[in-house]
């Protein structure tokens, strides 16, 4: 079966560095992504992991370890335009369709 | 990047009716496309997987008769929600996959659907 835990909620704190877990049990792997949803909007696509090992891309990295089923997202500086919702998901085969977990809402507060 | 459209952006109907919802791609030939379903507060749940020229995958659980899906070009895709009743309301986001850059998805506005 296909499971994909992530924590339904955080806060962070201006400034500070947020990191959000996530865990997953899927019958293949072929890639990890991290997608940031506003409210009523569509997601954007934040990073893509599909070796072990961390991928930086500006304030946001995302780190892998296929071995544990696990990848967490950081966000360094974190600001009140942040606080959105970010999934995790992850590709099982080569037919590039996505599963995704159930969001966790980040609050960033000043 | 790739933008991926939406139209309507909502719709409100009344029980009983059909919904069509368009997907396209501006920018790309999209010979695939995603169409997703979201509760609110819940996370995105796959519906099928639109293939251009073809018959659509459904995932398990979802009505391929309910839920009408055409990819009759390459940068289109619909989606038609027929005889729609209140538990059909949602937001319905599709997403478009461009070949040449396949580690990023790239996902519509999302149309948000009330039927009374």
């Amino acid at each position: 079966g296909q499971n994909i835990d992530q924590p339904t909620e955080m806060t962070a704190t201006e400034g500070a560095i947020v990191q959000i877990n996530c865990t997953y049990q899927t019958s293949g792997f072929n890639g990890l992504f991290w997608y940031q949803q506003h409210a009523g909007e569509a997601p954007t696509f934040l990073s893509y992991n599909v070796l072990d090992g961390l991928e930086e891309k500006g304030r946001f990295s995302s780190f892998l370890s296929r071995s544990k089923g696990y990848s967490y997202l950081l966000l360094k500086e974190p600001q009140m335009k942040d606080s959105a919702s970010y999934l995790c998901a992850v590709r099982e085969d080569s037919s590039y369709k996505l599963i995704f977990g159930s969001g966790t809402r980040l609050l960033v507060r000043p | 990047g790739a933008v991926v459209s939406q139209h309507p952006s909502r719709v409100i109907c009344k029980s009983g009716t059909s919904v069509k919802i368009e997907c396209r791609s501006l920018d790309f030939q999209a010979t695939t496309m995603f169409w997703y379903r979201q509760f609110p507060k819940k996370s995105l749940m796959l519906m099928a997987t639109s293939n251009e020229g073809s018959k659509a995958t459904y995932e398990q659980g979802v009505e391929k008769d309910k839920f009408l899906i055409n990819h009759a070009s390459l940068t289109l895709s619909t989606l038609t929600v027929t005889s729609a009743h209140p538990e059909d309301s949602s937001f319905y986001i599709c997403s478009a996959l461009d070949r040449s850059r396949v580690n990023e998805q790239f996902f519509g506005p999302g149309t948000r659907l009330t039927v009374l």
